[in-house]
């Protein structure tokens, strides 16, 4: 079966711009979170979405957002972007809330100019 | 504040060696531990850990908990190249239905031949 898809694999962006992220899950997983990882902080959680719904949200300014699909398929948006921004975004869904089998994507590696 | 602090950093042995990969944390009701390896891009699960002193094994590589002194170590045995890797730990919170992983920064193992 296909893995966690995420797209695009790279993108670069200017500061001040917006970005669009998006991960599609295993099919059948309902459960998609987010991770931002940079060489300094290792992964830090961003959100959850389980059922369209946030679940749960990390320490992150408002600039970072979500939101999930009736088919499960999440996107994240960026504003404004700053350099700090840039970043290796991760997704990972697994079947429900509360349990294990996390599957991550590949990943999209925004860079900031 | 919930943390997972890995040690060491980086790593460089050579092949045949065996490595010991530590991991500690400080989780509010902590529920397990769970080891990933990153090659590239996405994170691939090797163990999760619920049980103090159970020593779950995979080939050459094991690991075990010990929720007394909050902490954990991977084992890899007779190591090769293709183990060269970042090594990362995440504990996982019980409150509330969540999938969030609390991560460490990880350890990057480099295997010379």
């Amino acid at each position: 079966k296909a893995g966690v898809t995420q797209t695009p694999r790279y993108l670069i962006k200017t500061r001040g711009q917006q970005v669009t992220l998006s991960c599609s899950p295993i099919s059948g997983h309902r459960s998609v979170s987010w991770y931002q990882q940079t060489p300094g902080q290792g992964l830090q959680f961003l959100f959850e979405y389980f059922s369209e719904t946030q679940r749960n949200k990390g320490n992150f300014p408002g600039r970072f957002s979500g939101r999930q699909f009736s088919n499960s398929r999440s996107e994240m948006n960026v504003s404004t972007l700053e350099l700090g921004d840039s970043a290796l975004y991760l997704c990972a869904s697994s079947l429900a809330l509360g349990g294990y089998g996390y599957t991550f994507g590949s990943g999209t590696r925004l860079t900031v100019v | 504040e919930d943390k997972v602090v890995q040690s060491p950093l980086s790593l460089v042995v050579h092949e045949g060696d065996t490595v010991t990969l530590n991991c500690s944390y400080e989780v509010t009701n902590f529920r397990s531990l769970l080891w990933y390896k990153q090659e590239k891009k996405a994170p691939t699960f090797l163990f999760m850990l619920t049980s103090s002193g159970i020593e779950k094994k995979s080939g050459r590589l094991s690991s075990i908990l010990d929720k007394k002194e909050l902490s954990s170590i991977l084992n890899i045995t007779a190591t090769q190249t293709g183990d060269s890797a970042i090594y990362l730990c995440a504990a996982t919170p019980y409150g509330g239905a969540t999938n969030k992983l609390i991560f460490g920064t990880g350890t990057l193992l480099a295997v010379q031949p």
